[in-house]
């Protein structure tokens, strides 16, 4: 069975601009979730979301936001970009009462 | 809302000696408690979890401890290997449904051939 997929898996844009970032869980998963990895540390979490809902958000500002579509895949949009959003966007999907599965990630690098 | 701290932040041992990573929590109603395993360029890997109505679960060489009352949780790896060399992250939830995980800063961990 494929894992989480994620696309894409490198992205290169510069201060000020708009990013989406899109992740399909795995078969049968309907809960996606979004961290966001900075180089050297643990994964912060973003977004929950389930049966396209947001369940929980983490301690980000409002230019991140996301979506659930309904074959349970999600977006990460993240507006007017700084240099301090360069990291690696992890997706993990699960089942509502099990463990969470990661994607590869994207590493976005904003310059 | 929850802090959970790791330690150490980077260990190294040789092949075949034990490894251990310890975490302590904040928040008293966390009561799940999983492990990840992260290579370079890749997603973290769940290698262990436990809830909190257990003291102690075991996967062949990867054993995790959980003292609720001291708020601290550990990995123990036996036998290490080479290919045990990553970095390995712990983190609480207080859903059990494991999601919204507050993650450790991590500890790389190498074995020396």
């Amino acid at each position: 069975d494929a894992g989480v997929t994620q696309s894409p898996t490198h992205l290169i844009k510069t201060r000020g601009q708009q990013v989406t970032l899109r992740c399909s869980p795995i078969s049968g998963h309907k809960s996606v979730s979004w961290y966001q990895q900075v180089l050297g540390q643990g994964p912060q979490f973003i977004f929950q979301y389930y049966e396209k809902e947001e369940r929980g958000r983490g301690n980000f500002p409002d230019r991140f936001s996301a979506r659930q579509f309904p074959n349970y895949s999600s977006e990460l949009n993240v507006n007017a970009l700084l240099l301090g959003d360069s990291a690696l966007y992890l997706c993990a999907s699960s089942l509502v009462d099990n463990e969470q599965f990661f994607g590869p990630g994207t590493r976005l690098t904003v310059l | 809302g929850e802090n959970v701290e790791q330690h150490p932040s980077t260990l190294s041992v040789q092949e075949g000696d034990s490894a251990v990573i310890k975490c302590t929590y904040s928040d008293s109603a966390s009561n799940y408690f999983p492990w990840y395993k992260q290579e370079l360029g890749k997603g973290p890997q769940l290698i262990i979890d436990i809830r909190s109505n257990v003291g102690e679960k075991k996967d062949q060489r990867i054993a995790v401890t959980l003292n609720k009352t001291a708020k601290h949780f550990s990995l123990h790896i036996t036998e290490t290997q080479p290919e045990d060399s990553a970095v390995y992250f712990c983190a609480a939830s207080t859903n059990n449904a494991g999601n919204m995980l507050t993650f450790g800063g991590g500890t790389r961990l190498m074995v020396k051939p």
